[in-house]
């Protein structure tokens, strides 16, 4: 259904760096911009991550974002155990004059 | 501080329309796109439409004869309907407020929608 595919699953130790990917077409991430969203378990998901790389007042630095042609990533340094959540990324597709979200990946400190 | 409040009917049958109303606290209602998401149990975030303060829509394509959304400016509410529901539109639903390329900084709590006969 989603236009935007991501891994179902990272992982990594506390203090390692995480990497997620979200993969598009032109008619999304290729000419819009991305935003990330954290969803801990049984909460509404929160904004992390704005316009490609901004940060939300309130959001650490460890998380970054950024975007090249047709796909875009979300960084996570320093894992730590309250990191543990589903992420998601979202943006606006041409095509189909609406907002996307991908499929979703659950982050897992090990 | 902006808030949220939804609300709206938890437990449908088939065939009946789901109404869900999402109220705005402390922000100016105009400027801005108010939004529906829906999250079946155990799987990822759907858009389905928004609405502007001057009731500009756009809808998720495969929902969009099922769907309404409107908006009251006078009571900065929005609300979301979707007729002749199925087991499949059981769901977890949350309004949204989308803002300038900001995203959707600000969500309501949610409401479970479950369609059962």
């Amino acid at each position: 259904h989603s236009v935007l595919a991501q891994p179902p699953s990272a992982s990594g130790t506390p203090g390692q760096r995480v990497i997620i990917s979200c993969s598009g077409g032109t008619s999304n991430i290729g000419s819009n911009f991305v935003y990330w969203y954290q969803q801990l378990p049984g909460t509404a998901p929160k904004l992390l991550i704005y316009r490609n790389n901004q940060r939300p007042s309130g959001v650490p630095d460890r998380f970054s974002g950024s975007k090249s042609g047709t796909s875009a990533s979300l960084a996570i340094s320093g894992l730590r155990s309250e990191d543990e959540a589903d992420y998601y990324c979202a943006t606006w597709d041409d095509s189909l004059s609406g907002r996307v979200f991908g499929t979703g990946t659950k982050v897992t400190v090990l | 501080q902006v808030q949220l409040q939804q609300w709206g009917a938890g437990l449908l049958k088939p065939s009946e329309t789901l109404s869900l109303t999402c109220a705005v606290y402390g922000g100016s209602f105009s400027g801005y796109y108010w939004s529906w998401i829906r999250q079946p149990p155990g799987k990822g975030l759907e858009w389905i439409a928004e609405v502007d303060h001057s009731g500009s829509i756009s809808y998720d394509p495969s929902l969009k004869s099922r769907v309404t959304i409107s908006v009251d400016t006078s009571k900065n509410q929005f609300s979301l309907k979707v007729s002749s529901v199925t087991a499949a539109d059981t769901a977890m639903y949350y309004c949204a407020r989308w803002g300038g390329g900001s995203g959707m900084a600000y969500w309501g709590q949610g409401t479970l929608v479950t369609v059962s006969s």
